[in-house]
């Protein structure tokens, strides 16, 4: 089944302890990208990747780093995380850049205490 | 950089009629603009998309409409039915792939049965 798979769906830490949460996807997408959505706020873009290597921040990248040594696995690393993080995330990816339609991953619900 | 607004953030709407969610940009280059419908705890998916170079596109009750001089595009879902009921995000990029993809805020739609 094509899909995008987020890990953890639930994650409640501490502030200043490093975490990452994984996101793989099986579609050999070139595409994949961070989101987090706040209440009124909508999707904020945090980073985004266009292939191995190649990534680019979004309008919300402070706080957060991302690599992309694989094609199918994007994750997104908060080395010293903050109760401001406190946010549901999601992954998603597309076939070949911005202007294909995103398969989401099922979200990740954050808390920092 | 992009900015997208949508309008209403809620829609109550009753069952059989119709609904409309309206969408503007502030890039002229943007080109891609999908719509996304997110059920209660679900993830985001994508439901219609449109090109720059299509001035509407319709998928059974879905139908989206484009004005590019007036940077704004819509949504239209007719005979609504309460399955209908989700937050709708729009969004819109410039379909490079070294691009970001700005999300609206969303639109809060009910349909009462």
């Amino acid at each position: 089944e094509a899909q995008v798979t987020q890990n953890p769906r639930y994650l409640i830490t501490v502030t200043g302890k490093k975490l990452t949460v994984t996101c793989s996807q099986n579609m050999n997408h070139e595409y994949m990208s961070w989101y987090r959505q706040d209440p009124g706020l909508g999707l904020r873009q945090i980073y985004y990747s266009m292939n191995v290597e190649v990534t680019d921040k979004g309008d919300v990248p402070e706080g957060y780093k991302v690599s992309r040594k694989e094609k199918r696995n994007f994750p997104l690393i908060l080395e010293s995380p903050s109760p401001n993080q406190t946010s549901l995330y999601f992954c998603a990816s597309s076939w070949s850049g911005p202007n294909y339609g995103y398969t989401f991953g099922s979200g990740t619900r954050l808390t920092v205490v | 950089g992009e900015n997208v607004e949508q309008h209403p953030s809620t829609l109550s709407v009753q069952e059989g009629d119709s609904a409309v969610i309206k969408c503007t940009y502030s890039d002229s280059a943007s080109n891609y603009f999908p719509w996304y419908k997110q059920e209660l705890g679900k993830r985001p998916q994508l439901i219609i998309d449109i090109r720059s170079n299509v001035g509407e596109k319709k998928d059974q009750r879905i139908a989206v409409t484009l004005n590019k001089t007036a940077k704004h595009f819509s949504l239209h879902i007719t005979e609504t039915q309460p399955e209908d009921s989700a937050v709708y995000f729009c969004a819109a990029s410039k379909g490079t792939s070294y691009d970001k993809v700005i999300f609206g805020p969303g639109t809060s739609l009910s349909v009462i049965p």
